[in-house]
């Protein structure tokens, strides 16, 4: 049982690269999202998903895409990257609304 | 809308010491989930404990213990004894019930363990 797992850890992109951070649970939860962590400012919710084939914008939600086919994998797609967009990326999943959620390592993007 | 306060960006005490973190929260919802979080310097994510709106019981774990209060909206953590182990960033959560499956963190309290 890996829990949630991400890759990569580290990433250096070009602004205007796009990529995918991948991001996996082995759990059987069906709420899983992502939030991005910048000094000071805690972490805040940038998509979000209750179950395969459904997603939600959370708080931060430009210049990111998102999709659920399979209850196992949320990857998360940078359009065209900005320096903006450096921080750390962390993945969570959960059973269910309400209950705890269960992090992934988090992946350190820099964007020059 | 939700929110979170830890208005404590950082605090510093002398190992052995007890520390409060201070956890303050807005919700216009009935039932409501409080978290708190742990980030040790390696920079994973550490889950501590879990209370939803109807249950006010003040919970110990070893060191540990939360202090909820609706009255004051408040969810308050102390760290009794403290050791260097217990350096890290605490954040707070608030996740509502029925209709939005979001998470919101506070800003985090980065606490020092000083030996």
């Amino acid at each position: 049982n890996a829990g949630v797992t991400q890759t990569p850890k580290f990433q250096v992109l070009k602004t205007g690269q796009s990529m995918t951070l991948q991001c996996a649970q082995d759990m059987n939860h069906e709420y899983m999202s992502w939030y991005r962590q910048d000094p000071g400012m805690g972490l805040r919710l940038i998509h979000y998903s209750v179950g395969a084939g459904i997603t939600d914008q959370g708080e931060v939600p430009n210049g990111y895409n998102v999709s659920r086919s399979t209850t196992e994998d949320f990857p998360l797609r940078l359009l065209s990257a900005a320096p903006s967009q450096t921080s750390v990326y962390f993945c969570a999943s959960s059973p269910r609304v309400g209950y705890e959620q269960y992090f992934g390592p988090g992946t350190r993007l820099t964007v020059t | 809308a939700q929110k979170v306060t830890q208005a404590q960006t950082e605090i510093s005490v002398v190992e052995k010491e007890d520390v409060t973190l201070d956890c303050v929260y807005e919700t216009r919802d009935t039932t409501y989930y409080l978290f708190w979080y742990k980030q040790p310097p390696s920079g994973e994510l550490v889950f501590l404990i879990r209370r939803n709106s109807f249950d006010e019981q003040n919970e110990i774990s070893g060191r540990y213990s939360w202090n909820f209060q609706k009255s004051t909206s408040s969810f308050n953590f102390t760290i009794t004894a403290s050791q260097v182990v217990d350096s890290a960033v605490y954040f707070c959560a608030l996740s509502e019930d029925f209709g939005n499956e979001k998470l919101t963190f506070g800003t985090g309290t980065r606490l020092t363990i000083i030996p």
